[in-house]
């Protein structure tokens, strides 16, 4: 299965700022099947970013994916306080589908 | 409104059995994939099981195959998850999501496995 690793584990910022946050795969993801998801606490997780870097509808443009092959990117320009949540990659390319571990982002 | 309401969750013993159920509304729940996950507590998502709109391609995790089962019902627009010999480490808020990208999410429902 393919492992997707996460980093920094905490991402500490102010608002306005910018957030950067990466996900590896263990192996190739050939079809662009990486999503990013946002999960404040106590919520479901809210898709914000499919294929890579396409935006979810509703989800702002402050939010914005990419990457290919095995290392890809979510950013967040101009930090907002509720964007405090955790973000978690995934990866639908290829069965069992898989998830990071996420990273956390405290604004 | 396009919206999935997951039921059926609660604190069963180890070896014990529990049927969710995933309730579709808003959008054509015969043209969609849907997916179960799961998520243990302080834990990230774990991908659980897929079946395909007609039902005849269904897919699970090793940490689930031959004790869990996938199914649905077209005609009542639900998604069902039958789950045999639960472990503690099943533990979890199940949800139910809509492929392929899971843009639609329930809100999910705790099964607890404990004695």
């Amino acid at each position: 299965e393919i492992v997707l690793t996460q980093s920094p584990g905490t991402l500490s910022l102010s608002p306005g700022e910018r957030a950067t946050l990466s996900c590896r795969a263990s192996q190739i993801i050939s079809s662009s099947y990486l999503a990013w998801y946002q999960q404040r606490p106590g919520q479901t997780p809210r898709l914000l970013i499919y294929g890579v870097s396409s935006r979810a509808t509703g989800i702002p443009d402050r939010f914005s994916g990419s990457g290919s092959g095995t290392d890809f990117t979510l950013t967040i320009s101009r930090l907002e306080p509720e964007d405090s949540a955790i973000y978690y990659c995934h990866q639908y390319d290829t069965s069992p589908r898989t998830f990071g571990q996420g990273t956390k982002v405290e604004v | 409104e396009v919206q999935l309401v997951e039921s059926g969750g609660g604190l069963v013993q180890p070896g014990g059995s529990l049927r969710l159920s995933c309730a579709a509304s808003g959008f054509s729940f015969s043209d969609y994939w849907m997916h179960w996950v799961r998520q243990a507590p302080g834990k990230g998502p774990v991908w659980v099981a897929r079946m395909s709109s007609d039902g005849t391609n269904i897919g699970y995790a090793d940490s689930v195959k031959g004790r869990f089962t996938i199914s649905r019902d077209n005609a009542k627009n639900t998604l069902y998850l039958q789950m045999n010999s639960l472990r503690a480490e099943d533990t979890a808020v199940y949800y139910c999501a809509r492929h392929p990208t899971l843009d639609v999410w329930g809100q999910g429902t705790m099964v607890t496995v404990s004695s």
